[in-house]
C-alpha cells in the first residue's frame, strides 16, 4: 500500500465547474501537508500548504483531517488553465535531522471548454 | 523566488556511460534532493544532502551516487548508465527549519539507449 494515495483520474470537467480531489496518507507521524501542481513535462510547483483549520487561496480551498488522515483540494469555477496533475504531498521526519516529502502519484484534471 | 537550475533539459546517453546531472540553487539552502519521476510511480527520492559534503540515501539509491562539494551545487552521478535509468530527474531544495516545502528545478529528461 502506498503511503500517500490519490485517485489518478482523469477528472474531465467543464469550465466553471467545481471539482474536488481527495488524498489519504497512512503515516500518522506526518507533520505537514501540501498540494503541488505539475503541468505536462514540467516540474512540480507548490500550489498551497494545507492546514488543519482549512485554508483558501482564491478559487482553491484545502482541508486536512488528521483524525481520518485525509486531505482534500477543492477548485471552484474551473479554468482551462487549471488543467494539470495535482500532487498530494506529505512531509514527515526522516532520520534525525531532516524531513522527507512523500508524493502521491497525482490526480489528472482536464478542464474542457 | 527560489531559483533551482538543472544543467540540461534533455539528455541522451548510451548504456555503460558515466552520466553527470548538475543542480545549482541560488538561495543558500542547506537541503538538496534528487528525485526521479516515472509514470505510475510518482516521485521517488534517490539521494539527499543537508550540508556540504553530507549525503544520505533515499529510497532508490542503487546505481547512483552524489556529490556536494559546494553548498549551492548538488550533482547526481550514474556510475554506469542502464536503460532502466531512463527517466525524468528532478532536483529540489528547501530552506532550513522543519517541514518546509521543496522547490524544484525544471527537470532533466534522460534517455539511456
Amino acid at each position: 500500500r502506498k503511503e500517500v494515495e490519490q485517485d489518478p483520474g482523469p477528472f474531465n470537467v467543464p469550465e466553471g465547474a467545481t471539482v474536488a480531489f481527495n488524498c489519504t496518507y497512512s503515516n500518522s507521524a506526518s507533520q505537514s501537508f501540501f498540494w503541488y501542481r505539475q503541468d505536462c513535462r514540467k516540474e512540480p510547483k507548490l500550489l498551497m500548504s494545507v492546514y488543519s483549520s482549512g485554508n483558501e487561496d482564491g478559487r482553491f480551498t484545502a482541508q486536512l483531517n488528521r483524525a481520518s488522515q485525509y486531505i482534500s483540494l477543492l477548485i471552484r469555477d474551473s479554468k482551462l488553465s487549471d488543467s494539470a496533475t495535482y500532487l498530494c504531498v506529505v512531509n514527515r521526519r526522516y532520520g534525525g535531522a531532516t524531513n522527507k516529502l512523500i508524493f502521491g502519484t497525482g490526480t489528472l484534471l482536464a478542464v474542457q471548454p | 523566488d527560489v531559483k533551482v537550475t538543472q544543467s540540461s533539459r534533455y539528455l541522451v546517453k548510451r548504456t555503460g556511460e558515466k552520466v553527470f546531472l548538475e543542480c545549482v540553487q541560488d538561495m543558500d539552502h542547506e537541503n538538496m534532493f534528487w528525485y526521479r519521476q516515472d509514470p505510475g510511480l510518482g516521485l521517488r527520492l534517490i539521494y539527499f544532502s543537508y550540508d556540504v559534503k553530507m549525503k544520505e540515501k533515499g529510497d532508490i539509491p542503487e546505481g547512483y551516487s552524489v556529490s556536494r562539494e559546494k553548498k549551492e551545487r548538488f550533482s547526481l552521478i550514474l556510475e554506469s548508465a542502464s536503460t532502466n535509468q531512463t527517466s525524468m530527474y528532478l532536483c529540489a531544495t528547501n530552506p532550513p527549519g522543519q517541514f518546509q516545502p521543496q522547490h524544484f528545478g525544471d527537470g532533466t529528461r534522460l534517455s539511456i539507449l
